[in-house]
This record gives C-alpha cells, sequence and structure tokens, in this order.
C-alpha cells in the first residue's frame, strides 16, 4: 500500500530564511509522481512542485525545491527566503499507477513565518 | 472563472437529514476526484471518476455516500442519513486525460459540511 509521512505537525521560521518540510514516502510501483500543495488559512488547495520518479534532476519552481532522495523516500520541500505570505499548511502527496488514479496525501505540516 | 466550482460553500444540516454536494470540474478535465477533510486533518480521498471507466470507489467510509457523474462532467456527492462524523469539508478536484509531466490536481473550494 501507498503511503506519505509527514512527522513535522507545525514548524517555524525566521522571515527571509530558508525551511525544509520534511516527507517520507513508501510505495512498491516502479512509476510514481511526488506532489507538495499548500494550503492557506482561506482553504485553497495550491498545487507547488512535482518530482517524477525517474527524473533525474530535482524539480525546482521559483523559490521552491524539491529535495527527491530516492533511495531513502523522501521527497523533502525546500523553501527558500520565506515570506510572510507562506504561513500555511503543506500537504506532500503521491500519485502511483503512472499519470492516472487519485494522489495520496501525508497529513500535513503547518508553517509560521515569523517577522 | 475557469476553476473548479464547488456548490454550496457552506451546509448545515441535521443528524439524519440527506445531503448532496456539488462540483463541476474545469472544462475538458476528464478526472474528477473527491476528498475529504477534517478539522485540522490531511486530504481522505473518497472517489475517482475517469471518463467513462467505472469510478474508483475505494474510499468511500460506508455505503451512506455515493456519488455520480453525470455526462462526464458535474458530479454530485451523496451523503445519506448524516452523522456528526460526517461533519468536514469535502473537495473535489479535477485533472485532464492525459496528463503531460505532473497532471496537478486542481481543487475546488471546498463544501464546509456541518452536522448538528
Amino acid at each position: 500500500a501507498q503511503k506519505i509521512t509527514q512527522t513535522q505537525p507545525g514548524m517555524f521560521v525566521q522571515e527571509k530564511e530558508a525551511v525544509t518540510l520534511d516527507c517520507t514516502y513508501d510505495t512498491s510501483d516502479p512509476s510514481y509522481g511526488l506532489f507538495w500543495y499548500k494550503q492557506p488559512s482561506s482553504g485553497e488547495m495550491i498545487f507547488l512542485i512535482y518530482q517524477g520518479s525517474y527524473d533525474q534532476q530535482n524539480a525546482t519552481e521559483g523559490r521552491y525545491s524539491l529535495n527527491f532522495q530516492k533511495a531513502r523516500k523522501s521527497a523533502n520541500l525546500v523553501i527558500s527566503a520565506s515570506q510572510l505570505g507562506d504561513s500555511a499548511m503543506y500537504f506532500c502527496a503521491m500519485r502511483g499507477r503512472g499519470s492516472q488514479g487519485n494522489l495520496i496525501f501525508g497529513k500535513g505540516t503547518k508553517l509560521s513565518v515569523k517577522p | 472563472g475557469a476553476g473548479v466550482s464547488q456548490s454550496p460553500s457552506n451546509k448545515v444540516t441535521e443528524k439524519g437529514k440527506d445531503v448532496e454536494l456539488r462540483c463541476d470540474p474545469i472544462s475538458g478535465h476528464t478526472a474528477l476526484y473527491w476528498y475529504r477533510q477534517s478539522l485540522g486533518q490531511g486530504l481522505e480521498f473518497l472517489i475517482y471518476f475517469q471518463g467513462n471507466s467505472a469510478p474508483d470507489k475505494s474510499g468511500l467510509p460506508s455505503d451512506r455516500f455515493s456519488a455520480e457523474r453525470t455526462g462526464g462532467s458535474v458530479s454530485t456527492l451523496t451523503i445519506q442519513r448524516t452523522q456528526q462524523e460526517d461533519s468536514a469539508v469535502y473537495l473535489c478536484a479535477s485533472s485532464p486525460t492525459r496528463a503531460r509531466g505532473a497532471g496537478e490536481l486542481f481543487f475546488g473550494e471546498g463544501s464546509r459540511l456541518t452536522v448538528l
């Protein structure tokens, strides 16, 4: 069975500093995709970044990068130069069975950015 | 707008009543998903529709929950004989058929259900 684990219920970071949000996963699928979503207090789910299991390089999207360590089955999100607007819940998710199928989500990490 | 639309945004009902939640996906998206998010929790998968294929109902928590998708577009999630533990935000998402690269899900703003 597939599983996503986020071990940090809450994190604090000083504005302008970098922060790493942890995510580990478990799957027997040889092909899978890993996602990070942001959920502000308003409730909408915002897609941030994607990493395919066969991608050779770590994904980057602006201030977001994904530290993908396949052997360790980890897909940590790194946010550089944190901003107050980054305060939100962050969810790691995984999709197996190629490009179709539902996403399995972790329980999330609440990030608070301090001024 | 052209995003995923859900209604109602808020629903308060009495225990034992039936409720219907509606989702209108992004035009052209053939995959549609329902998730449930209880207060302070992650997203729990409920059901997934892909085109004309039989839906993946593996996440539905009980037979009180059902969903249909008419004409490959709008979907309705029905909860019969609601219980207090059904109180949650119900999120709908859609994605294109042939997901290029990420094939990320596009979420609606959710329907908040409160069962008294």
